[in-house]
């Protein structure tokens, strides 16, 4: 059972305007979360974070929002530029489990369109 | 130079070889992590260390080893290779300490691309 989802595989966006990737868990227990973005031939790269203690988390162009109660988080960029155009990647972390795992989700492709 | 370096870049072997992919990392971290891409399923978890003495089976362990030669390498082993093993394979370190509010951020290196025939 997949517990950190990405419902949307992809998402298209003209630049300039708001992209919005969500994510949603099942896992009461996690208590972090983070964004990774993933170019083509490379690995992820750490994008942001969110502990579980706050609900938004800003920085530069990128603003994560946490609604406990929901189990939805979602990361929004402003303005989207075309740099953006990667896959986006939705981890959580239990830090009681000791194990420092990371669950990912799937995975949102944003394109960012000239 | 990067920071988390993984070799091969690219590999194709055949059904029964015996493969070992390799990380180096140069950030002084504890922590190293094995990952496995799929098409349409994110990373999941192979094994991770937390010291050279410190080895932990994740998500997906089976048909997997790993060796922690070092506190900067850790090298990932498949004993006899086989066609559902072909993947995108990501190497991650992370620091003990985590960030400042406990992140743990883990950061990878650019993949290794295996092709079981």
């Amino acid at each position: 059972d997949q517990q950190v989802k990405q419902n949307s595989p992809s998402l298209s966006v003209q630049e300039g305007r708001i992209s919005i990737l969500n994510c949603d868990y099942t896992n009461s227990m996690f208590d972090y979360f983070l964004w990774y973005k993933k170019y083509p031939a490379e690995g992820p790269t750490f994008l942001i974070s969110i502990s579980s203690i706050k609900d938004k988390n800003e920085d530069g162009r990128f603003t994560v929002f946490l609604n406990k109660s929901a189990k939805h988080l979602s990361l929004h960029i402003v303005p989207s530029q075309p740099g953006d155009s990667a896959v986006y990647f939705c981890a959580a972390k239990d830090s009681g489990a000791g194990s420092y795992q990371l669950t990912f989700g799937k995975g949102t492709k944003l394109s960012v369109i000239p | 130079d990067a920071d988390v370096t993984q070799t091969p870049r690219n590999r194709i072997t055949k059904t029964g070889k015996r493969i070992m992919l390799e990380c180096s990392q140069t950030k002084g971290h504890d922590r190293m992590y094995w990952y496995r891409q799929d098409p349409g399923l994110g990373l999941r978890l192979i094994y991770y260390s937390f010291d050279v003495k410190d080895i932990n089976k994740g998500e997906i362990s089976d048909g997997y080893s790993v060796s922690r030669q070092a506190q900067a390498k850790f090298s990932l082993s498949l004993e006899s290779a086989i066609p559902n093993q072909t993947a995108l394979y990501f190497c991650a370190t992370s620091d003990r300490g985590g960030h400042k509010g406990g992140a743990d951020t883990q950061y990878f290196g650019p993949g290794t691309r295996l092709t079981v025939l």
